[in-house]
């Protein structure tokens, strides 16, 4: 079974950091692209950033690119997403998600998401 | 920058009732890049559709999606009480990816 659990949202002030962890059980991550996608309280999904199955291949929304950085750990089967320099409109409930299916380049829809993690940015 | 606009914003309708759902797209979607989401309250978003008209894995056959150029439709017949939730489209035709910004199918 797949499984997807974020960790590691919580409560920072604006300009801080955080690290989000998505730990995923159930399959290998070098076989899947992998998202974070967010929704504001009360608002819509936007993706957020995509790393590919190799690792070689990353996207950024225009929101983030350069505050946020996508990675994984593959010993661990493990997703991050550090944000820096955070900001109010920062603030949303991030998920993690796998493409539906693996090894397809260019094709990103979701199969498989989380329960996603808050993360609130206020002072 | 692909925008996908949904509308309405809101559908109130009544279990039994047949609902159809909209979603346009700024610019050309190719080859029906285009995905259905449902989202509960509280919950992650679920896929319903991908493709533009294939069914996910366990999706009811009354969730049924079509295309007709930029304009894309879900459409939920005969609705049923766990159907009453919030619907989002997504395109993966290019960078970055983007969801219509949802509609939410109420009891009336």
């Amino acid at each position: 079974e797949v499984q997807l659990l974020e960790s590691g949202g919580g409560l920072v002030q604006p300009g801080g950091s955080l690290r989000l962890s998505c730990a995923a059980s159930g399959f290998t991550l070098t076989n899947y692209a992998m998202s974070w996608v967010r929704q504001a309280p009360g608002k819509g999904l936007e993706w957020v950033s995509l790393i590919s199955d190799t690792g070689t291949f990353i996207k950024y929304a225009d929101s983030v690119r350069g505050r946020f950085t996508i990675s994984r750990d593959t010993s661990r089967n493990t997703l991050f997403l550090q944000m820096s320099s955070l900001r109010a409109e920062d603030s949303a409930i991030y998920y993690c998600a796998r493409d539906f299916s693996a090894g397809v380049g260019y094709i990103h829809y979701f199969g498989s998401w989380g329960q996603g993690d808050l993360v609130t940015v206020s002072s | 920058e692909t925008v996908m606009t949904q509308s309405p914003a809101t559908l109130s309708l009544s279990p039994g009732d047949s609902a159809t759902l909209s979603c346009r797209a700024s610019q050309s979607v190719s080859n029906s890049r285009l995905a259905w989401y449902q989202q509960k309250p509280g919950q992650a978003p679920r896929l319903l559709i991908y493709a533009a008209t294939t069914r996910a894995t366990g999706v009811p056959a009354r969730f049924s999606g079509s295309e007709s150029g930029a304009v894309f439709t879900l459409t939920i017949n005969s609705l049923q009480s766990e159907d009453f939730a919030v619907y989002y489209c997504q395109q993966y035709n290019d960078w970055p990816l983007s969801f219509g910004g949802g509609t939410k199918v109420q009891i009336k």
